[in-house]
Formats: C-alpha cells, sequence, structure tokens
C-alpha cells in the first residue's frame, strides 16, 4: 500500500518561506513522478508543480509557483520536498502530495495534506 | 493553458437516482481526462481516468464518457457515500489544470 506522509506546514508571515516534505513508502520511490497540489479554504484543487522520475528529474510548475517554489526529491529517503519561498497570502491553502499512476498524471495516491497558512 | 469547465456548480439529486455531471475542455485534451471525488476533510480520490477507465476498487455505478473537449461522469444509483465534490482534470498538456468541481448533494 502506497503511503504519502506530508509535513512542514504552518503558519508563516507574507514573504516568509517554508520549506514542506513529504514521505512516501510502499512504492520504488524513484521510479515516478511526484507531485503537489494544493486547495485554498474552501476552494477547489490547484496543480502546483511535478518533478519526473527515473534520474531526470524534470521539473514542471503552476504560473503561480514558477519563481518561487522549488520542486525536488531525495531518493535515498524516498522524500519529496517542496520550497517555498516569498510566500503570499493567496499561497495559503492545504498542500497535498500526490503520486500518479504509470499511464499518466493523474493522481491515483495521495497524501492527508498539511496546511500552510500566509497570514500577518 | 487549458481551461476546464464543470457543470453544473451543485447538483441535487434524490438518493438512487442517476447523477450526470459534466465538463468541457477549452482545447482537446484527446482522453487524458481524469475524475477525482473528494468529501469534506479528506484528500481527493481518483475515479475515473483516461476519460473512460475506473480506477482500482472504484464500483462500476461510476461510468465516464467522452473524449477531445466533452466529457461526462455518470453516478448510477446514488449512496449516501457518494454525495462529495467532484473533480474533472486534464493531463494532456502542461500545465496540468482542473475544474472547479460540481458538488452532489441530497435532495
Amino acid at each position: 500500500e502506497v503511503k504519502l506522509l506530508e509535513s512542514g506546514g504552518g503558519l508563516v508571515q507574507p514573504g516568509g518561506s517554508l520549506r514542506l516534505s513529504c514521505v512516501a513508502s510502499g512504492l520504488n520511490f524513484n521510479s515516478y513522478a511526484m507531485n503537489w497540489v494544493r486547495q485554498a479554504p474552501g476552494k477547489g484543487l490547484e496543480w502546483v508543480s511535478s518533478i519526473t522520475g527515473g534520474g531526470g528529474a524534470t521539473t514542471y510548475y503552476s504560473d503561480s509557483a514558477t519563481g518561487r517554489f522549488t520542486i525536488s526529491r531525495d531518493s535515498s529517503k524516498n522524500t519529496l520536498y517542496l520550497q517555498m519561498n516569498a510566500l503570499r497570502v493567496e499561497d495559503t491553502a492545504v498542500y497535498y502530495c500526490a503520486k500518479p499512476s504509470q499511464f499518466g498524471f493523474h493522481f491515483e495516491s495521495w497524501g492527508q495534506g498539511v496546511l500552510v497558512t500566509v497570514s500577518s | 493553458e487549458i481551461v476546464m469547465t464543470q457543470s453544473p456548480d451543485t447538483l441535487s439529486v434524490s438518493p438512487g437516482e442517476r447523477a450526470t455531471l459534466s465538463c468541457w475542455a477549452s482545447q482537446s485534451v484527446g482522453s487524458s481526462l481524469a475524475w477525482y471525488q473528494q468529501k469534506p476533510g479528506q484528500a481527493p480520490r481518483l475515479i475515473i481516468y483516461g476519460a473512460s477507465t475506473r480506477a482500482a476498487g472504484i464500483p462500476a455505478k461510476f461510468s465516464g464518457s467522452g473524449s477531445g473537449t466533452d466529457f461526462t461522469l455518470h453516478i448510477s444509483s446514488l449512496q449516501s457515500e457518494d454525495f462529495a465534490v467532484y473533480y474533472c482534470q486534464q493531463y494532456n498538456n502542461w500545465p496540468l489544470t482542473f475544474g472547479g468541481g460540481t458538488k452532489v448533494e441530497i435532495k
């Protein structure tokens, strides 16, 4: 069974930084692309960033994340990261770590989510 | 960016009835379309991928159809556990995009 466990959320002031982590188990972590998806309070789902697997580590970002967020992975620790800098109030959301299926970038496994609150 | 539009925003359905949810893409996504179910306080759950393939463990009461720009999710004989918010997502192009969701509520 695949398990994804996020951590690192919390309250941060606008302009601040935060690093989210997602520890994965029950899968060959290095083989899969990994992803971050967020959900603002009471709103819908928004894809944030993806990183490919297999050693290539190509990264993709939403427009809102480009230039401020950095996705990375440490296969030795089965851990996915999201470094978030220059945080804005509108980045307030639950951030989910998600694993795609082998058939494409749809998400068959999700973590429980971690709340990031950006507020002064 | 491909914009995904879902309709209706809210669908009121009596238990035992059938629900039909729609999702449109602003340009063709082929069959690269997924549907998710989300209940309050929970992470989303994959229901359908490839426009019509049920994910593992999803009952046959859920069915998806469509290709290109027009997609539909059918849920037959709704039970209490089916009342939730449903999202579509395209994965044909970057950036990946979700629809705004359809809330299926008890009538």
